[in-house]
């Protein structure tokens, strides 16, 4: 069974500080890794993902991944209040002709203003 | 608008009583699939089709059914409902190309209660 684990929170953290958020996946032959934020009550929203080790860059958003530890994080600088939502680290499932995403189940996090 | 549109957004049905949540998208892919959310178990995959008439189980798939008879539609039936099956559902969609593996859109969910 292919599993990805992520810290349940609540991860607190003041406004404009970085969060960090962090996730493991078992399956070596994991390709490619995507981060979701989740408001209450809507839908995944994707805004990130990342396929190669080390680090990946959108605006306040950095991607990061170590194959070798199996090991993928998400840092958001210059939190926002409106950056609060649960976040899903996923990972495609592709092996064996498969497809979809194996998700975590989420990491809450609050910024405090 | 690119998106994927899921009918109905709230249902409550009875047990026994067949019924089709619909999924359309807009944006050409080939690929979708079909999740539910539950509190303390998170996302998992129920079906996945990679293109029209090819579709295959996720990791729930007990109690439902698919079909992809058109590229845009992934309707997800479910023959004879039952209280186990109340969860929030998702219809999603991704493209392909380049050996890239993209990420799901999703819908905007399916509140499913079965009573």
């Amino acid at each position: 069974q292919k599993e990805v684990e992520q810290n349940s929170g609540p991860l607190s953290v003041p406004e404009g500080a970085i969060a960090s958020l962090n996730c493991t996946y078992s399956d070596r032959g994991s390709q490619s890794f995507f981060w979701y934020r989740q408001y209450s009550g809507k839908s995944p929203e994707l805004i990130m993902f990342i396929y190669s080790n080390g680090d990946k860059e959108d605006g306040r958003f950095t991607a990061q991944l170590n194959k070798a530890s199996q090991y993928v994080s998400l840092l958001i600088r210059d939190s926002q209040p409106s950056d609060s939502a649960t976040y899903l680290c996923a990972v495609n499932r592709g092996g064996g002709g498969a497809d979809g995403l194996t998700f975590g189940k989420g990491t809450h996090l609050i910024i405090q203003p | 608008e690119a998106q994927v549109t899921q009918n109905p957004r709230y249902l409550i049905t009875v047990t026994g009583k067949k019924l089709t949540v619909t999924c359309s998208q807009n944006m050409n892919h080939e690929y979708m699939s079909w999740y539910r959310q539950d509190p303390g178990l998170g996302l998992r995959q129920i079906y996945y089709s990679m293109n029209v008439e090819v579709t295959d189980k996720g990791d729930v798939p007990e109690g439902y059914k698919v079909s992809r008879k058109e590229k845009r539609n992934f309707p997800l039936i479910l023959e004879s409902p039952s209280p186990n099956q109340t969860s929030l559902y998702f219809c999603a969609s991704r493209r392909t190309g380049g050996g890239v593996v993209y990420g799901y859109t999703f819908g905007s969910g399916t509140r499913l209660t079965v009573v």
